[in-house]
């Protein structure tokens, strides 16, 4: 059972565009959503996580926008360079629970 | 500091042969687990530990074995393996999880398990 769903799959930028990622949750007892940023032949690393108290959380060129009663959290990295090219990975996490996964975007910034 | 170390990068197994993934952390954390990764699928749990001596079924458990003896190692066995267990395996370990202390994840960089 699936339960964050992320999407797009893959996504190409050009140099100076925003990047959005789209991820939505089913189960209401998450209380901590990661993003996770993946480059080639590494693994995962803590980019950003915002907690469900608040609605959008920015971190420099990186934003989590938060929609409680949607179930739906977004990372948009503005201004996205190309050493923002990499695979990213929403997540959900729980006190009760353990830490799942979206299915990851592997984004491309165009020079 | 070394953090989460993997051994080995590589594998090439026979179908039917066993092995150990070898996991290390050196932070002192509670938590531990081990995902694989599969093209579209993200990262999928497969067993995970909430500190010495307890270990737990993820998602994907089967065809695999888990075991922590002590705080800093939890190495990952496969008992006899499958094709469909190719993929990239990460372990990963945190401070603590659950108790409304959810907090970062700190991933080794991976071992590349190929079974022909």
């Amino acid at each position: 059972q699936q339960q964050v769903k992320q999407s797009p799959q893959s996504l190409i930028v050009q140099k100076g565009g925003i990047s959005i990622i789209n991820c939505a949750y089913e189960n209401t007892a998450f209380d901590y959503f990661p993003w996770y940023q993946q480059f080639p032949g590494k693994g995962p690393a803590l980019l950003i996580a915002i907690r469900p108290d608040v609605s959008e959380k920015k971190e420099g060129r990186f934003t989590i926008s938060f929609n409680k009663s949607a179930k739906q959290f977004s990372l948009h990295i503005m201004d996205s360079q190309p050493g923002d090219s990499a695979t990213y990975f929403c997540a959900a996490d729980s006190s009760a629970s353990k830490i799942i996964f979206g299915s990851g975007t592997r984004l491309s910034i165009r020079p | 500091n070394a953090g989460v170390t993997q051994t080995p990068k590589f594998q090439v197994l026979k179908t039917g042969q066993s092995m150990t993934l070898q996991c290390a952390q050196d932070m002192n954390h509670e938590y531990m687990s081990w995902y694989r990764q599969d093209p579209g699928m993200g990262l999928r749990l497969i067993h995970y530990s909430v500190g010495a001596g307890i270990t737990d079924q993820g998602e994907v458990p089967n065809g695999y074995n888990v075991s922590r003896s002590t705080t800093e190692d939890f190495p990952l066995r496969l008992l006899s393996a499958a094709p469909s267990q190719t993929s990239v395996y990460f372990c990963a370990s945190s401070p603590r999880q659950g108790l409304g202390m959810n907090t970062e994840a700190f991933f080794g960089q991976g071992t590349r398990l190929t079974v022909v």
